[in-house]
C-alpha cells in the first residue's frame, strides 16, 4: 500500500518567516495530494490540494509543489502568523479511491 | 455548523470496559470512514463503508473493534474490551464526489 513520510515532525519559526513541510510518497499511482491543518482539539481541515497534472498551486500565503518524478510534495507558508500554529498533515490518494494515506504530521509553532 | 456529527466528544473508561462512538455523516454522503488518531500521529483508517456495506476493514482490530452502518446513514464504532493503547481520537469522515472529504470533530477516548 501507499506509504507517506512527512518531515519535520516539529517546526518552530518566528512570525513573518517562511515554513516548509516536506512529504514523500511511495505509490506512483497516487495522483491527488491534499494538505490538512488541525488546530488543537479540532478536526483536520483541508487547506490546499494538488493533483498530479499540476506542478505548483498557490492560495494567498500557502503554496504546494509536486515533483512526480521524485515522488515528493511540499507545503510552503510565507509570512507566517501565530494563527498558523497547528499540526499539518500531508496525504496521498490514488485515483478512483477516496481514502487518503496520511503522513504523521508536522507541529508548526509560530512565535510572535 | 453543518457537517459530520460525532458523539460523545470525550470519553474516559477503564481498561476492559466497552465503549461506543456515534457518527452522522453529511447528508447524501454514501461513503463513511472511521479513523484512529493516536497523539502525535496522522489519522489511521480503521474502516470504510459504502452505503451500508464494508469496503475496507483491513486495519480494524476485529478481535475488539466492530463497526456498523445498518441503514447506510449513521454509524457506530465499538470497542470491547478496551485496552490502554486504544486511547486516541476517533475521527469519522464522509465523502462524496461533489463535496470531497470532510472530517468530524472526533471523540477523544482515554482508557485508564
Amino acid at each position: 500500500g501507499e506509504n507517506v513520510e512527512q518531515h519535520p515532525s516539529t517546526l518552530s519559526v518566528q512570525e513573518g518567516d517562511s515554513a516548509v513541510i516536506k512529504c514523500t510518497y511511495s505509490d506512483s499511482a497516487s495522483n491527488y495530494f491534499p494538505w490538512y491543518k488541525q488546530e488543537l482539539g479540532k478536526r483536520p481541515q483541508l487547506i490546499i490540494d494538488i493533483r498530479s497534472n499540476v506542478g505548483e498551486k498557490k492560495d494567498q500565503r500557502i503554496a504546494v509543489t509536486l515533483n512526480k518524478t521524485a515522488k515528493h510534495f511540499s507545503l510552503h507558508i510565507t509570512e507566517t502568523q501565530p494563527e498558523d500554529s497547528a499540526v499539518y498533515f500531508c496525504a496521498a490518494r490514488k485515483g478512483g479511491s477516496y481514502i487518503p494515506t496520511f503522513g504523521r504530521g508536522t507541529s508548526l509553532i509560530v512565535h510572535p | 455548523e453543518a457537517g459530520v456529527a460525532q458523539s460523545p466528544r470525550y470519553k474516559i473508561i477503564e481498561k476492559r470496559q466497552s465503549v461506543a462512538f456515534w457518527c452522522n455523516p453529511i447528508s447524501g454522503h454514501a461513503t463513511l470512514y472511521w479513523y484512529q488518531q493516536i497523539l502525535g500521529q496522522g489519522p489511521k483508517l480503521l474502516i470504510q463503508f459504502q452505503n451500508n456495506g464494508v469496503v475496507d476493514d483491513s486495519q480494524l482490530p476485529k478481535d475488539r473493534f466492530s463497526a456498523e452502518r445498518l441503514k447506510g446513514v449513521d454509524s457506530t464504532l465499538k470497542i470491547q474490551p478496551a485496552k490502554l493503547e486504544d486511547s486516541a481520537v476517533y475521527l469519522c469522515a464522509s465523502s462524496s464526489r461533489a463535496d470531497g472529504y470532510t472530517f468530524g470533530s472526533g471523540t477523544r477516548l482515554t482508557v485508564v
